[in-house]
Formats: structure tokens, C-alpha cells, sequence
């Protein structure tokens, strides 16, 4: 089973940006797709987009078009994401997800990482 | 608001039946798009329950089982245990948004 590990905490100004990393161990990262899944406090779970990581080809929810930049390094098995413009209700803890079928957006995710906390305050 | 609807809360007592809806549409789980669920307990990562409709992954109990027919889709937790509370969520792909969506999560209670 891949196990996703995840870049910590952050605390952000409105109108800045973060980025946050996924590496991957114990499986194969290429072919796979990692997704990109938030939750807000108390709120249900999100999905933002994803990319499969041979291909460098990037799919995204249409509510985050333009502001969220998922990318990945094969050489390292890592999995990034960028969202700009950030705001308050950006705030939310996001998690990377590994999806269960190789070369694939659609299907389930199989293995999670542990979550980052984004805050979002001025 | 999603695409896909689930009930906020559904509960039972220890050792009930309790099962939790996924309505979809023609664009999701109509189209024929296969469901998934997930159990999230607090402060925790979802953990994947169910895979392609009723599959369970090695090491979850044979007390969950799920089903889905049409735009339609159902998880049921048999023999209730105070360890089953948590929220669940159901997945699918959505052929309008070009992507995953998750239903907006259910809060299990075990009385």
C-alpha cells in the first residue's frame, strides 16, 4: 500500500498563495492519479482536481479553475498544489488522495495523505 | 451544495441495521459510474470502505456492504458497533463537471 505524506501546517494572508506537497512512498507514483481533496470546518469533502503524474496533464474542479495549480516530479514522487488568491473560506484542511485505478481520474481513492491545515487570516 | 445527496445524520443502537442513501444523477451515478465510500472518523483522513459499487477492501469487515441501482446508490452497516460512528461519504464521477464528486457526507450515531 503507497503511503502519502504531506507538507505541514501553513498560515496565510487573503490574496496570497500556498503550496502543498504529497510525496508518495511503498508503490508506484506514476501511473496512478493524485487527487486533491479538501474539507472545510465541519463541512464534507471536496474534490479540487487531480493529475497522473506520467502524463503532466492536470484535471480541476471548475470552481477552482484558475487559481489551482496541481503538479508532480516523478523524479521525487511528489505531488504538488497551488492555489492563489487565497480567502478566508479557503481555510480548510487539504488532503492528497492516491486513486485505485492506474491511468485513470475516475475510480477510488485508496490511500490518503494525513491532511494540511490551510488557514486563511489577516 | 453537491451534486450527489446524502442524508446529514442517520443513527442506530448497537447491533441495528442501519443504511445510508447516495442519490445521484444522469451525469454521475445514472450514467453509470461506479460509487464509492469512505468512513471518516474524527480528526482523521477518510479511509476507503467500499470500491466499484460493493467491493470491500482487504481488512474492512464483511458488516458493510453497499449496492446501487440507477442514479441510486446505498451503504449498509450491519450489527451496529460504538466504533462504526463516523461520517460517511459516497463518490462517484461526474461526466458534466469532469470530475469526481462526493456526496455531502452522512454523520452515524450509535445510540
Amino acid at each position: 500500500q503507497v503511503q502519502l505524506v504531506q507538507s505541514g501546517a501553513e498560515v496565510k494572508k487573503p490574496g496570497s498563495s500556498v503550496k502543498v506537497s504529497c510525496k508518495a512512498s511503498g508503490g508506484t507514483f506514476s501511473r496512478y492519479a493524485i487527487s486533491w481533496v479538501r474539507q472545510a470546518p465541519g463541512q464534507g469533502l471536496e474534490w479540487m482536481g487531480g493529475i497522473i503524474p506520467i502524463s503532466g496533464t492536470a484535471n480541476y474542479e471548475q470552481q477552482f479553475q484558475g487559481r489551482v495549480t496541481i503538479t508532480a516530479d516523478e523524479s521525487t514522487s511528489t505531488a504538488y498544489m497551488e492555489l492563489s488568491s487565497l480567502r478566508s473560506e479557503d481555510t480548510a484542511v487539504y488532503y492528497c488522495a492516491r486513486a485505485g485505478v492506474s491511468g485513470s481520474h475516475l475510480g477510488w481513492f485508496d490511500s490518503w495523505g494525513q491532511g494540511t491545515l490551510v488557514i486563511v487570516s489577516s | 451544495q453537491s451534486v450527489v445527496t446524502q442524508p446529514p445524520s442517520v443513527s442506530g443502537a448497537p447491533g441495528q441495521t442501519v443504511t445510508i442513501s447516495c442519490t445521484g444523477s444522469s451525469s454521475n451515478i445514472g450514467a453509470g459510474y461506479d460509487v464509492h465510500w469512505y468512513q471518516q472518523l474524527p480528526k482523521t483522513a477518510p479511509k476507503l470502505l467500499i470500491y466499484a459499487n460493493n467491493y470491500r477492501p482487504s481488512g474492512v469487515p464483511n458488516r458493510f456492504s453497499a449496492s446501487k441501482s440507477g442514479t441510486f446508490a446505498s451503504l449498509a452497516i450491519t450489527g451496529l458497533q460504538a466504533e462504526d460512528e463516523a461520517d460517511y461519504y459516497c463518490q462517484s464521477y461526474d461526466s458534466s463537471l469532469r470530475g469526481s464528486v462526493f456526496g455531502g457526507g452522512t454523520k452515524l450515531t450509535v445510540l
